[in-house]
């Protein structure tokens, strides 16, 4: 079946520096969905790509699609402490869809300030 | 926030026991899910519904079941605990069907002794 695999699993980074995290499936995506769960919290969805190639900026966040539509990733700029979480990729699962999703393992990033 | 709430949100019981967990959403969406949360495995999906009395498998649905005899209300029920149902569990409503952005509940935290 589908894989989506996510690294890296873990990144500690000092408050300041740049993280990012990367996401590829075993098939191409028709969307790619990224999601951010703080520590004792829910996933939250931060953004879908829907376009080969295509870059989407929120703030310090950068969302890249890749061009074959089977990888992607983001980048945040000069972490805060406010960014510490665990950051998963989701893209469509195969088949009769139903709005299923298959998502990452996830980064978590751990913030040291 | 979707208006989805997770009943229990901690629970602890022993080996053998029945256990249920309940979903419930106040927006009446079709698309429900639950996952299972842990670590190095991102979430994974445990079943899904489409509709009032329509579930399906998803891909770690072994040990659980669920019903969904109103809209707004997703139960999953572990007929006989087993240690590795240890978990962290998430209800999810999606909007649409269109495997686009998904709005989680809070969570349930079980332990199985």
């Amino acid at each position: 079946g589908q894989q989506v695999m996510q690294i890296p699993q873990y990144q500690h980074v000092q408050e300041g520096e740049d993280f990012t995290t990367y996401c590829n499936s075993s098939t191409t995506l028709s969307n790619i969905q990224w999601y951010k769960q703080r520590p004792g919290g829910h996933p939250v969805f931060l953004i879908q790509l829907v376009k080969s190639g295509e870059v989407k900026k929120q703030k310090r966040l950068t969302f890249q699609f890749g061009e074959a539509k089977k990888n992607s990733s983001l980048h945040i700029t000069a972490t805060q402490t406010t960014d510490v979480g665990t950051y998963f990729c989701a893209g469509p699962s195969g088949g009769t869809s139903y709005g299923k999703l298959t998502f990452g393992q996830g980064t978590i990033l751990t913030v040291h300030p | 926030d979707a208006g989805i709430t997770q009943s229990p949100r901690h629970k602890v019981t022993e080996t053998g026991t029945p256990v249920t967990l309940r979903c419930h959403q106040t927006e009446n969406h079709r698309y429900m899910y639950w996952y299972r949360q842990d670590p190095g495995h991102g979430l994974r999906l445990i079943h899904y519904s489409y509709g009032v009395k329509d579930t399906d498998k998803g891909e770690v649905s072994d040990g659980y079941s669920v019903s969904r005899s109103k809209t707004e209300d997703f139960l999953l029920t572990l007929e006989s605990a087993t240690s590795s149902q240890t978990s962290v569990y998430f209800c999810a409503i999606s909007r649409t069907g269109a495997a686009n952005e998904q709005f989680f509940g809070p969570g349930t935290r079980l332990t199985v002794l």
